[in-house]
C-alpha cells in the first residue's frame, strides 16, 4: 500500500533563509506532484515531476525526484512572507491507467515565514 | 467560466439530512475525484469516475454515494449526513496529458449539526 509522509509537518523559518521540505513515499512510484494551498483556498499545482533525477524550478522553490530513495524535496530559497502557505506533496498510485493511477497524498507542511 | 466549479460552496445541515454536492468542469476530462480534508489527514480520496456512468470507491467511500451521468458533472450525495463528514470537500479532474496532473475545484465547506 502507498503511503506519502512529509516532515516536518510545521516549519515557521525567517525571511531569507533556506530550508528543505521532505516527502517520502513507501513504495514504487515514479510521478510526483506538489500543491500549494492558501488558507480556505483550493490546492494550486506547483511541480510535477516524472522520472529519476527530476528537478524544477519556480522562482524561490525548487523540486526534485530521486525514486530510488523514494524521495522528493521541496526547497525554499531566500524565504519571503509570500510563501507561507501549506504545501502538499503527492505520489501516483500504482500503473498509470485505470482505476490506478489515482494519487495519494501527504499530510502537508504548514510553512509560516516571518519577517 | 472555464475550469472546475463546486456548489454550494458553504453549507450547513443536520444530522440524518441528505445532501448533494455538486461539480461540473469544462475541460471534458475523463477522470474525476473528489476528496475530503481534515486537519492531520491531509487530502483522502472519496471516489473517483473514470468516465460517464463509470465510478470506483477510494479510501473512505463509506456513507457517500456518487453518480455520473455526464462527463462534466460529478455529484457527491451524503444520503444520511452524520457529523463526522463535517468537512472541506474538493472535487478535481485529470488532465490528459503524460504528467496526469489533477485539477482543483474551490471546495465546499460542509458542516453537519
Amino acid at each position: 500500500e502507498l503511503k506519502v509522509e512529509q516532515n516536518p509537518l510545521f516549519l515557521s523559518m525567517q525571511e531569507g533563509k533556506n530550508y528543505t521540505i521532505y516527502c517520502n513515499y513507501s513504495t514504487t512510484s515514479d510521478r510526483l506532484y506538489w500543491y500549494r494551498q492558501d488558507p480556505g483556498k483550493s490546492l494550486e499545482s506547483l511541480f510535477v515531476l516524472l522520472s529519476n533525477g527530476a528537478v524544477k524550478q519556480e522562482g524561490r522553490l525548487m523540486a526534485s525526484l530521486d525514486t530510488k530513495a523514494r524521495l522528493s524535496t521541496l526547497h525554499i530559497t531566500a524565504a519571503v512572507h509570500d510563501l507561507s502557505a501549506t504545501y502538499f506533496c503527492a505520489a501516483l498510485k500504482g500503473d498509470y491507467g485505470g482505476s490506478q493511477g489515482n494519487l495519494i497524498f501527504g499530510k502537508g507542511t504548514k510553512l509560516s515565514v516571518k519577517p | 467560466d472555464a475550469g472546475i466549479t463546486q456548489s454550494p460552496r458553504y453549507k450547513i445541515t443536520e444530522t440524518g439530512r441528505q445532501v448533494t454536492l455538486m461539480c461540473h468542469q469544462t475541460w471534458s476530462h475523463s477522470y474525476m475525484f473528489w476528496y475530503r480534508q481534515d486537519l492531520g489527514h491531509g487530502l483522502r480520496l472519496i471516489y473517483y469516475s473514470a468516465a460517464a456512468d463509470i465510478t470506483d470507491k477510494g479510501e473512505v467511500p463509506d456513507g457517500y454515494v456518487v453518480s455520473r451521468s455526464k462527463t462534466e458533472n460529478f455529484p457527491l450525495t451524503l444520503e444520511s449526513a452524520t457529523r463526522s463528514q463535517t468537512s472541506v470537500y474538493f472535487c478535481a479532474s485529470r488532465g490528459p496529458g503524460q504528467g496526469y496532473e489533477q485539477y482543483f475545484g474551490p471546495g465546499t465547506r460542509l458542516t453537519v449539526t
